[in-house]
């Protein structure tokens, strides 16, 4: 595609609902990451895959996190029991090469949780 | 630790004024160091990317020079307009983190 595209762009659950966030990275790229940015805050990593591999998850903030990529394309973020520190907009990113060079990144997903 | 620390937090300036915004992180053993702009409810758009072998990069009306041993970047504006009214975030990869370590932003706003 044109770009990196995320869905839904806006999510409200109620406090221990699970969540799914789709991210469909350029076409091609080979690296995707998923970053959360707090209001007023710069984004942090949570997790990076290369292809289908998960080769980084320290910044995932607890086990109710989780995020998939099983063909090496599109990739999923799933938040079980959420928790209203969760609230936060969760942005993805993709690169073309295995590096991380220039990223391009999606308008986010943004996850209220009341 | 490895950290990102932007100042000012946030920065008003009449249209047209030069301006410098400013970058500095802990470790000088970085890979790259990248700016970025993120526009209200949007995403982050790359605006320049300085690898570490590099001094400063130039994009049109923006510069971004690099000084690791002082653990410093600066992003330079010059003309600035109304459009330019934003945040920017300096963003760094060191070589034993292998992700971006970004700064909380400047949030730049450009007066008429």
């Amino acid at each position: 595609g044109a770009g990196v595209s995320q869905s839904p762009r806006y999510k409200v659950a109620k406090r221990g609902q699970d969540v799914a966030l789709r991210c469909d990275p350029i076409s091609g790229h080979v690296s995707l990451f998923w970053y959360q940015q707090a209001l007023g805050q710069g984004p942090e990593f949570l997790t990076y895959f290369q292809n289908e591999a998960q080769l980084d998850k320290s910044g995932l903030p607890s086990d109710r996190f989780f995020a998939e990529r099983p063909e090496g394309s599109v990739s999923t973020l799933k938040i079980q029991r959420t928790q209203q520190e969760d609230s936060a907009v969760y942005l993805c990113a993709s690169t073309q090469t295995e590096s991380l060079g220039e990223l391009f990144f999606g308008e986010g997903s943004r996850l209220t949780v009341l | 630790k490895q950290e990102v620390t932007q100042i000012p937090a946030a920065l008003s300036v009449p249209e047209g004024e030069n301006l410098v915004l400013n970058c500095s992180f802990t470790d000088s053993a970085i890979y790259n160091l990248q700016w970025f702009r993120q526009d209200p409810g949007k995403g982050l758009t790359s605006l320049l990317l300085i690898q570490s072998s590099q001094r400063e990069q130039t994009s049109g009306r923006l510069n971004a020079s690099l000084d690791k041993s002082s653990g410093r970047s600066t992003l330079y504006i010059a003309a600035s307009q109304p459009g330019d009214s934003a945040t920017y975030l300096c963003a760094v990869e060191w070589r034993s983190q292998g992700n971006l370590i970004f700064g909380k932003g400047t949030k730049l706003s450009v007066k008429p």
